[in-house]
C-alpha cells in the first residue's frame, strides 16, 4: 500500500539554527499540506499545495517558514531560524486533488521537532 | 479559524466496554467532516467522510453519526479492545477548501 514518507523523523536543533523537512506524497496525488501538531492540540495547516502552486498559506509564519513543492511532487518545509515554540510535529498529507471537500488525505509518520 | 470541540479530551474504558465521543463544530456554510484515527508511533489513519445531515458510518466496531443542522457528530466504539487505544481526531470542512481539526479524544482500553 502507497504511503507518504517524511524526513527525519525526529530532529533537535538549537535556537536560531535552520532545519528542514521533507514529504513524498503518494504518487498521483495533485494536493499536498503541512500540518504543525502541538502538544495535545488537534493539527493545524500551515501550507496547502495543489500540483506545484500555493492554495493556502494563511497559517504560515512567512518570516521564518518556507515551503516549496518545484515539480508538484515531492516538498520541503523550512524553519529559519528555529525558535523554542517551534517544538512540534510536523505532519505531511496528501489527497487526490479531485475533490477538496471530501477527498482523504493520507499522513505521513510525522517528524517531531525539539528546538532547545 | 473555526472553533472545533471534541469531548472528552481522554478516556480510559476496560476491554469490552462500548464508548463514544463528541465532535462539535459550526454547523453555516458545512461541507464535509473527517474521522482520523492516530495510533502513538503511527499516521493519522482516515476513518470515515460524512457529507449528509443523519449521515451513519460503519467500518467493523465502530460507527459514526452527524448532525449538520446542529454540528455535532459521534463517534461509537462496540466492545473496545486494546488497539482500539488511540487519539481520535474530527475535523469539519466549513470552509471548502481546508479541515479544521479538533484536539482529539485520546482513548486507552485496558486489557
Amino acid at each position: 500500500e502507497a504511503e507518504v514518507a517524511q524526513s527525519p523523523r525526529y530532529k533537535i536543533t538549537e535556537k536560531s539554527q535552520a532545519v528542514a523537512f521533507w514529504c513524498d506524497p503518494i504518487s498521483g496525488h495533485a494536493t499536498l499540506y503541512w500540518y504543525r501538531q502541538i502538544l495535545g492540540q488537534g493539527p493545524e495547516l500551515l501550507v496547502q499545495f495543489q500540483d506545484e502552486s500555493v492554495v493556502d498559506d494563511s497559517q504560515l509564519p512567512k518570516d521564518r517558514f518556507s515551503a516549496e513543492r518545484l515539480k508538484g511532487v515531492d516538498s520541503t518545509l523550512k524553519i529559519q531560524p528555529a525558535e523554542l515554540g517551534d517544538s512540534a510535529m510536523y505532519l505531511c498529507a496528501s489527497s487526490l486533488g479531485s475533490n477538496r471537500l471530501t477527498d482523504t488525505q493520507y499522513f505521513g509518520p510525522g517528524t517531531r521537532l525539539t528546538v532547545l | 479559524i473555526l472553533n472545533v470541540e471534541q469531548s472528552p479530551q481522554s478516556l480510559h474504558v476496560q476491554e469490552g466496554d462500548s464508548t463514544n465521543f463528541t465532535c462539535s463544530f459550526p454547523s453555516s456554510n458545512f461541507y464535509a467532516l473527517h474521522w482520523y484515527r492516530w495510533e502513538t508511533a503511527k499516521s493519522p489513519e482516515a476513518l470515515f467522510v460524512m457529507t449528509l445531515n443523519g449521515d451513519e458510518k460503519k467500518k467493523g466496531r465502530i460507527s459514526a453519526t452527524l448532525n449538520t443542522k446542529e454540528g455535532y457528530s459521534y463517534l461509537y466504539i462496540k466492545g473496545s479492545q486494546p488497539e482500539d487505544s488511540a487519539t481520535y481526531l474530527c475535523a469539519p470542512n466549513n470552509a471548502g477548501n481546508m479541515l479544521t481539526f479538533g484536539g482529539g479524544t485520546r482513548l486507552m482500553v485496558k486489557p
